[in-house]
């Protein structure tokens, strides 16, 4: 049975650093999926990882994935405020079920 | 515009009476899915379906019906609500070729008291 784990599950960083956050999953999950959800908000789709080694960026954010590992890491550089906001991974077993991580809930300070 | 649309957004009920949230989407995307989330918990899936008259359950599925009728709506029922559904539920719909990506609606909060 697939199980995602998040860390760390609170961020908080000053503007202009760098940090990562990391999604550990248990078994093998067909793909990975970044999420973004604003404070009283719904999710906004990041991510979609297909394949072992896949990396995406947009911005300030770069997704990877590490199949071996069963690793996917969300690095965010040069942090800005805009970027506070909860962030989610979830994997997929099979196509059609999502397994969601608990989320890090990202604080940005000036 | 292109999206996915939940009615009712708040709605504050009592036990046992039975309620229905609507979910709709003018995407033409076969796959839809309905999610709990919970403070601690993430999100939760609760059931999904692949097509018209297609669902299945996901990890969290008791106390929940769902049916597809149409491949635009996805209706989620509490036939018997109890206050541990009190939590904020969260339709989504994807095309089942493509990117992969998953649209979700605004957002459904409900109280069951």
């Amino acid at each position: 049975e697939l199980k995602v784990e998040q860390n760390p599950l609170f961020l908080s960083m000053q503007e202009g650093k760098n940090y990562t956050i990391y999604c550990n999953y248990s078994t093998t999950s067909d793909r990975l999926y970044w999420y973004r959800q604003d404070p009283g908000k719904s999710l906004e789709s990041l991510f979609v990882l297909l394949s072992n080694g896949a990396v995406k960026q947009e911005g300030r954010l770069m997704a990877s994935l590490d199949t071996k590992a069963r690793l996917s890491t969300l690095h965010i550089t040069a942090a800005v405020h805009d970027l506070s906001a909860t962030y989610f991974c979830a994997g997929s077993s099979g196509t059609y079920k999502y397994i969601f991580g608990t989320g890090t809930r990202l604080k940005v300070l000036a | 515009e292109a999206q996915v649309t939940q009615n009712p957004r708040y709605l504050i009920t009592v036990t046992g009476k039975k309620l229905t949230v609507t979910c709709s989407q003018n995407m033409n995307h076969e796959y839809m899915s309905w999610y709990r989330q919970d403070p601690g918990l993430g999100l939760r899936q609760i059931y999904y379906s692949m097509n018209v008259e297609v669902t299945d359950k996901g990890d969290v599925p008791e106390g929940y019906k769902v049916s597809r009728k149409e491949k635009r709506n996805f209706p989620l029922i509490l036939e018997s609500p109890s206050p541990n559904q009190t939590s904020l539920y969260f339709c989504a719909s994807r095309s089942t070729g493509g990117t992969d990506t998953q649209y979700f609606g605004p957002g459904t909060r409900l109280t069951v008291l």
